[in-house]
């Protein structure tokens, strides 16, 4: 059984870009989530995702940041005009549904603002 | 005031110690706990998971809950060298739809052969 997939590993982007990190949940699982990890910094809870439907994005910034899962297809966070403080490991998770509660998370995607 | 602290370490036992690693924290709505592992540069490996006040053990690990202080901790018995990397304890409120985890700020841990 898969676990938790992300992809790209790594990303370099240069300031003003877009940067799109993907995220295959395991299988059988619903819920995502994602969460942030700053240098130095413990983890940050972004948003929680279900098919098509935000459920909560408290953690996440107001500008420049989006997320959505399709009914197909992976989970995606996008950040617009990428900026040096966006540098971080972003790791997605994900659960199987209600009634559970512990998260499952993926390796990972590096970000790198130049 | 933190909602969850975790004492930073780093700590360094040799190898066959028992390790204790703690967390504490504030908001009583925290009802569910787990404790990751976390290699350099890899993502969150959940070891535990529990509801309950008391003990669960599983292997080489136990994890204890103890509600009325607010104190949860994770042992590891027979220590490995393997066992090297940051601890996370986790949380979360089981109320709700909100699912989010709070992450204490982690214990690196090395075990030395």
């Amino acid at each position: 059984n898969a676990g938790v997939m992300q992809n790209p590993r790594h990303l370099v982007r240069r300031r003003g870009q877009e940067a799109r990190l993907r995220c295959s949940p395991m299988k059988g699982h619903s819920h995502v989530y994602w969460y942030r990890q700053l240098p130095e910094e413990g983890l940050k809870f972004m948003v929680y995702l279900q098919k098509e439907n935000i459920i909560d994005e408290s953690g996440m910034p107001k500008e420049r940041f989006s997320a959505e899962f399709p009914k197909e297809g992976p989970s995606i966070l996008r950040i617009q005009q990428v900026v040096r403080g966006d540098s971080a490991a972003y790791f997605c998770a994900s659960s199987p549904g209600l009634g559970t509660y512990e998260q499952y998370f993926g390796p990972g995607t590096r970000l790198t603002v130049t | 005031q933190k909602e969850v602290e975790q004492d930073p370490g780093p700590l360094s036992v040799p190898e066959g110690a028992i390790v204790s690693l703690n967390c504490t924290y504030s908001n009583s709505a925290f009802q569910y706990f787990m404790w990751y592992r976390q290699y350099s540069r890899k993502g969150p490996e959940l070891l535990m998971y529990t509801y309950s006040s008391g003990n669960k053990e599983d292997g080489r690990f136990t994890a204890q809950v103890d509600k009325s202080s607010k104190y949860i901790s994770l042992f590891i018995r027979d220590s490995q060298p393997s066992d090297s990397a940051t601890y996370l304890c986790a949380m979360t409120w089981v109320s709700g739809s909100a699912r989010q985890l709070t992450f204490g700020s982690g214990t690196q841990l090395t075990v030395l052969p």
